[in-house]
């Protein structure tokens, strides 16, 4: 069972160049997210989905897109990386609201020069 | 506005000393709260988790939290450190409303032999 899987774990962008951080669970959960992580500030929310074909904003989702065309797969999408964007990106399962906790990934850490 | 507050960035505790990370939050209404674990370089582990009932929680790793209403806490506690619990400790809260987790900032434990 393997849970959430992130990939890839490391990537160094240049300012202006677009990538996508792909993210698929096997947990067959309906909501999954995706969280920045920059030192001393705690996970912030990017973007959420409540499953397929749907997603909402969270917290900080300006620069990114993300879609969800299958219950697996939750990508997210960075248009013209900014320097603001280097973090640690993690990708989680699960359902809150339905007394599930969140299942992370291993994380993927950007950097954008 | 909702927030979770873990006041200590950084604690250090002997091996085999008990250990108190807290965690305080501003809501409504009782959230949703959790406690996760960070290794360096890995994901989040859900350590244990107050939906409702006992105020006691048990978690994993030895690992229990104390909800208190009326001081708006879930304060993490272990009676005896070992040196693998070095990590990030993360307090979370959600107020039941879709993809709206939460996290404090953190709390780095150092283990001291």
């Amino acid at each position: 069972n393997a849970g959430v899987t992130q990939t890839p774990k490391f990537r160094i962008l240049k300012i202006g160049q677009s990538m996508t951080l792909q993210c698929t669970q096997d947990m067959n959960h309906n909501y999954m997210y995706w969280y920045r992580q920059d030192p001393g500030m705690g996970l912030k929310l990017i973007y959420y989905s409540v499953g397929a074909g749907i997603t909402d904003k969270g917290e900080v989702p300006n620069g990114y897109n993300v879609s969800r065309s299958t219950t697996e797969d939750f990508p997210l999408r960075l248009e013209l990386a900014a320097p603001s964007q280097t973090s640690v990106y993690f990708c989680a399962s699960g359902g809150l609201t339905d007394y599930t906790e969140a299942f992370f990934g291993q994380g993927t850490r950007l950097t954008v020069v | 506005a909702q927030s979770v507050t873990q006041p200590d960035i950084h604690i250090t505790v002997s091996e085999g000393a008990s250990l108190e990370l807290r965690c305080n939050y501003s809501y409504g209404a009782t959230p949703y709260l959790f406690w996760y674990v960070q290794s360096p370089g890995q994901g989040l582990q859900l350590l244990l988790k107050y939906f409702s009932g006992d105020t006691l929680v048990q978690g994993i790793k030895g690992f229990e939290a104390e909800f208190k209403r009326s001081q708006s806490s879930f304060n993490l506690r272990k009676p005896s450190v070992h040196w693998s619990d070095a990590a990030e400790y993360f307090c979370a809260a959600d107020g039941g409303s879709q993809g709206n987790l939460i996290f404090g900032k953190g709390t780095k434990l150092s283990v001291k032999p």
